[in-house]
């Protein structure tokens, strides 16, 4: 099946700094894909969607200037979390729908970001 | 978006069927049934969907009630990789471009070897 892949797969930053999330889609295209958050023992919750060549549409409740969607090309999309704080620490994760027709989205491994 | 309620958690034992329900009773005549399944720390990968018939893969079956208002997913022989949370998610349309999947709690299924 198709792969989606992120980067990091985690990482560790310190409160006040900002980190990039990418996504990228490494053998399809995709013109829209879908930024989650999970936080432990939850489900996933939608945080955005992020649209090739437009401006990402968020969620209610999610601050769209604290969570920077670019989606740079059809292949990739990155998530910058601004000014993180400890309530920030989730697991990111990310998919992509195939542009063409499809009957499955393919999700990305995830990302653990924590905050200190 | 019409909701699915799922059982919280299920335990099963290695080499047996389980049997995972779902019930969708606001369920409209254009949704499909989709099932992911998420294993631990992991993102959710795709088990198999439906709309009115029964439907196998090579993963699981996943058998739709007559009135479309319940649905179980089986998985024939259980093995320990199975243990994951399973998400029973309606979508509008069998494209799943540019449509989000709307995750719900889902089934924590424990297998025991």
């Amino acid at each position: 099946g198709a792969v989606v892949s992120q980067h990091p797969s985690w990482v560790i930053c310190k409160s006040g700094t900002s980190v990039k999330i990418e996504c990228r889609s490494l053998d399809f295209q995709a013109t829209t894909m879908f930024w989650y958050r999970q936080f432990p023992k939850q489900s996933l919750m939608l945080m955005a969607t992020s649209n090739e060549g437009s401006k990402a549409t968020y969620e209610q409740g999610v601050e769209k200037d604290k969570f920077l969607i670019n989606h740079a090309s059809l292949t990739l999309s990155t998530l910058t979390v601004t000014s993180a704080h400890p309530e920030d620490s989730s697991f990111y994760i990310c998919s992509a729908p195939p542009m063409t027709d499809s009957y499955e989205q393919y999700f990305g491994p995830g990302t653990r970001l924590t905050v200190t | 978006d019409a909701k699915t309620t799922q059982p919280n958690s299920m335990e099963s034992n290695e080499e047996e069927p389980v049997h995972l329900p779902c019930n969708h009773s606001t369920i409209s005549g254009t949704d499909y049934i989709h099932w992911y399944r998420q294993l631990p720390s992991q993102g959710p990968e795709y088990v198999i969907h439906g709309l009115t018939s029964n439907v196998n893969n090579r993963m699981a079956s996943l058998a739709i009630a007559e009135d479309r208002k319940s649905s179980t997913l089986i998985l024939h022989r259980a093995t320990l990789r199975d243990a994951a949370v399973y998400y029973c998610i309606l979508g509008q349309t069998i494209n799943q471009a540019g449509t989000a999947l709307i995750f719900g709690k889902g089934t924590t299924l424990s297998v025991s070897s």
